[in-house]
Formats: structure tokens, C-alpha cells, sequence
């Protein structure tokens, strides 16, 4: 099962910042925490993630808090095509580690 | 930027007939994996692959489904003998495994499988 909890659904105003938050109470210190999402049926993508630092790259920023059992994804300035299902996952980063998708939250951009 | 490509984007068979998936990784990749996704459920894990043999695989992955790596591009993975409810979206990953923290992984665009 999945180790995190997400909202199921939000809005968020196009050209406002989406902040997506994950609740992650039980990672352990090597668990990194990854951001995917999925738009409509097509294969998830990856975003970004982290281990403890707080991380920024083209599409998004991630935001860990210092005890990490929490995180926020923030997409800066969202458009309708950031509306998707985003699943934050708990993960020893290994090669041979499988990522357990959970429910994921849905964001719903709205012009 | 190179991406994961997946043959065909749609499959449909009848119950009891062997399908083979097709997956092009991306090309300095070397962890390989499937996942599936039923109509409106989660994303699921079925098996990844490294140094040409089976490294992790789910309870679904059972003996109907194998993996291969035919050539040193492709990845296959083939369902024996399909049933009804192997219709599902199935999704081919790669990543690049190189160092620590390069293990996101990369998916394919996914093939529809309709079993009939």
C-alpha cells in the first residue's frame, strides 16, 4: 500500500501558484519522496524529488519539511495543462525499487 | 529529449491468445520495468528487469506473464494466455540507475490491451 495521503481533488486558478501538499508520517531516513502525475489515461511522468533539501527544476519546486513527514509540490504557475492526477510516493530510490502509486490527487486548473 | 516508446498503442485480443507488448527504453537506461492500470484504478507494479534478468516482480506477475529483452533495444513483455480481466493499460518504465538519486523512472506513452 501506498505510504502517503493526498487530498483526492483541488482547483487551482490558471496563472496561480498550485500547492499540492502530501502527508508521508512514516518514511524512513533513505526514502526519498518522488512526485509523478498522469494526464488523462496517458503514462505517468515524473516531476521532481527529494530526499531532505528542498529541490527546484523546469516544471515544479518541492518543499520538504525539516521532521519529512510532509512535502508540498509547487507548480509556480499553473496552466490547463497542468490538470492531472499528481501522486506523491514514498521510495528507497533503488533500481530494483517498484513505485507504489496510490490515489494521487486530482488538480482541476480552471481558466 | 529522448523518451520511452511503446508498440502498439492499442491491442485487441481474443480470451486465451498469447500478446506480446513492445517497449523501446530509453537507450542509456538500465532498469526496465511493466506496470498496469484497470480502467479508473491505480497504477500497479508488475516487474522490473536489470542485467537481463528479473530483479523484483508483484503477486499479478505470476506464470502467464514473462519479460525479455530480445535485442539491446527492446523490452517485451508477453501474457500466455489472456484473459478478461487482463484488459488494462499497460506501461513500460525505464531508468537510468547510474548513481545515487538517478532512479526516477520514465514511462512509455502505454498500450491499451482489450481482451475479449
Amino acid at each position: 500500500d501506498a505510504k502517503t495521503t493526498q487530498p483526492p481533488s483541488m482547483d487551482c486558478a490558471e496563472g496561480r501558484a498550485a500547492n499540492l501538499p502530501c502527508n508521508h508520517s512514516t518514511i524512513s531516513g533513505n526514502e526519498y519522496v518522488y512526485w509523478y502525475r498522469q494526464i488523462h489515461s496517458q503514462g505517468p511522468q515524473y516531476i521532481i524529488h527529494g530526499l531532505k533539501n528542498n529541490e527546484t527544476n523546469e516544471m515544479a519546486s518541492l518543499i520538504i519539511t525539516e521532521d519529512r513527514k510532509s512535502s508540498t509540490l509547487i507548480l509556480p504557475h499553473a496552466t490547463l495543462r497542468d490538470t492531472a492526477v499528481y501522486y506523491c510516493i514514498v521510495s528507497l530510490g533503488g533500481g530494483n525499487t517498484p513505485l507504489v502509486f496510490g490515489k494521487g490527487t486530482r488538480l482541476s486548473v480552471i481558466a | 529529449e529522448p523518451e520511452v516508446t511503446q508498440t502498439p498503442s492499442h491491442q485487441v485480443t481474443q480470451m486465451g491468445q498469447e500478446v506480446i507488448l513492445r517497449c523501446v527504453p530509453i537507450s542509456n537506461h538500465l532498469y526496465f520495468y511493466w506496470y498496469r492500470q484497470i480502467l479508473g484504478q491505480k497504477v500497479e507494479f508488475l516487474v522490473s528487469f536489470y542485467n537481463n534478468e528479473i530483479s523484483e516482480k508483484s503477486e499479478i506477475f505470476d506464470d502467464q506473464f514473462s519479460v525479455e529483452r530480445p535485442d539491446g533495444s527492446n523490452f517485451t513483455l508477453k501474457i500466455r494466455s489472456t484473459k478478461l480481466e487482463d484488459s488494462a493499460m499497460y506501461f513500460c518504465a525505464s531508468s537510468e540507475g547510474l548513481a545515487a538519486g538517478s532512479y526516477e523512472q520514465y514511462f512509455g506513452p502505454g498500450t491499451r490491451l482489450t481482451v475479449t
